[in-house]
């Protein structure tokens, strides 16, 4: 079965990096995800990494997957106000229904000035 | 302009009645989902549709019901048997099964529910 456990919460400081972290269970995983959802708002797809890939890099952002652990992680370098939000790792798998994402519980992510 | 739209933003419900919460796309997304977000438990699915008029219970369908006659819409009533309904609720969408696995989920605004 799938299960995708996250911690609750992250507090940094602004300027710093900012690293959240993910397990997953489900070895059949093709594509994880990371969304960014701000207050009262709906999700943002923020990046994806396909499951035979180790990194990847898009700007501030470097996802890092260690799929012999079911680790997944998002670092954001120099960490802003605007970064603080909610960040969700998500794993996706085929079944018969059709694509079915699985989503953490969330980490809360406080910038601090 | 292409989206989700979601409406109310806010709702109030009392007890024992229910409600049913809106969801537009103009994407042409065959898939489309309902979540539902408590603090502390990311989001579980309720409903998901692959194809109009059709659509299949996710792992908290117990206290709603959905329909699926138009492509571009997703209506979600909770009903009087849903024990605890405040919470956050999010209609998402995709392009439904493809060639590829890789299917990035669109998300509205939300709406937020309370029972007085």
């Amino acid at each position: 079965g799938e299960d995708v456990e996250q911690s609750l919460f992250l507090s940094v400081r602004e300027g710093d990096s900012s690293v959240i972290n993910c397990t997953y269970t489900d070895s059949s995983s093709t594509y994880l995800y990371w969304y960014k959802q701000e207050p009262g708002a709906g999700l943002q797809l923020l990046t994806y990494i396909f499951s035979n890939m180790d990194m990847k890099q898009d700007q501030r952002l470097t996802v890092l997957l260690n799929k012999k652990d079911k680790h997944l992680s998002l670092r954001i370098a120099d960490t802003q106000t605007g970064d603080s939000a909610i960040y969700f790792c998500a794993e996706s798998t085929i079944t018969g229904g059709g694509n079915k994402l699985t989503f953490g519980t969330g980490t809360q992510l406080k910038v601090e000035l | 302009d292409g989206g989700i739209t979601q409406s109310p933003k806010y709702l109030f419900r009392k007890e024992g009645q229910n409600v049913t919460l809106s969801c537009e796309q103009n994407l042409n997304h065959d898939a489309m989902y309902w979540y539902r977000q408590d603090p502390g438990q990311g989001l579980r699915l309720i409903y998901y549709s692959q194809i109009v008029n059709d659509f299949q219970k996710g792992d908290i369908a117990e206290g709603y019901s959905v329909s699926r006659e138009k492509k571009e819409s997703f209506p979600l009533t909770v009903t009087s048997a849903q024990k605890n309904p405040t919470a956050f609720y999010l209609c998402a969408t995709d392009r439904g099964r493809g060639l590829s696995s890789y299917n990035e989920q669109f998300f509205g605004p939300g709406t937020r529910l309370t029972v007085l």
